[in-house]
């Protein structure tokens, strides 16, 4: 049982070229979210989905676009990067629709570098 | 933008010790509090998911008790031992009408147990 697999682990990248952060999870989890992580700064939600074709913006969206074509598969795209990106990703998943009453479980996170 | 406060932000504790800290949260449409525990290059794993007024749950040396009337938390580490060492995070959830959203994060104590 993998739990929340994240892809790449490590990732730099130009200003301006685009790419996408994997998050598969095998735990049939309905409710998946990206987060990121700062120095200083909490973990900020960036978009979340309570399952299969639903998705919803989290506290810092722009620059960034998600889909959920499967239960399992929760991608990050990154449209042009921007320095300001820079930062370490988490994906999470969590059991339940309506979500987070049960516990999250998160990926290993992705440290994405913008040059 | 909800903000959940921790303090302290950073905590020295000898090992034998206990100790404790705080999570404080908008008291309105609460819906879950998290207790996180995060060691350095790991992903967040749960400790605890608390949603009624007044619970207590405890796992270990660790335990925790939630007052959503006033919105605060309060996790408690009864023994301290080196492998304690860790940010520990407290995450809270509302529902806005629509059912639950994201999870908010604070920015976590940082604590270190001393030999």
């Amino acid at each position: 049982n993998a739990g929340v697999t994240q892809t790449p682990k490590f990732q730099v990248l130009k200003t301006g070229q685009s790419m996408t952060l994997q998050c598969a999870q095998d735990m049939n989890h309905e409710y998946m979210s990206w987060y990121r992580q700062d120095p200083g700064m909490g973990l900020r939600l960036i978009h979340y989905s309570v399952g299969a074709g639903i998705t919803d913006q989290g506290e810092v969206p722009n620059g960034y676009n998600v889909s959920r074509s499967t239960t399992e598969d929760f991608p990050l795209r990154l449209l042009s990067a921007a320095p300001s990106q820079t930062s370490v990703y988490f994906c999470a998943s969590s059991y339940g629709q309506v979500g987070m009453n049960t516990e999250a479980f998160f990926g290993q996170g992705t440290r994405l570098t913008v040059v | 933008i909800l903000n959940v406060e921790q303090s302290p932000q950073s905590l020295h504790v000898q090992e034998g010790d206990s100790t404790n800290f705080t999570c404080s949260f908008p008291s309105s449409n609460f819906y879950a509090l998290h207790w996180y525990r995060w060691e350095t290059a790991k992903s967040p794993e749960a400790l605890f998911v608390m949603t009624l007024n007044g619970d207590e749950k405890k796992k270990g040396r660790i335990s925790a008790t939630l007052n959503t009337k006033e919105g605060y938390s309060y996790l408690y580490i009864k023994g301290s031992q080196p492998e304690d060492s860790a940010t520990y995070l407290c995450a809270f959830i509302i529902d806005s009408g629509g059912g639950a959203d994201g999870l908010t994060f604070g920015k976590g104590t940082h604590l270190i147990i001393q030999p």
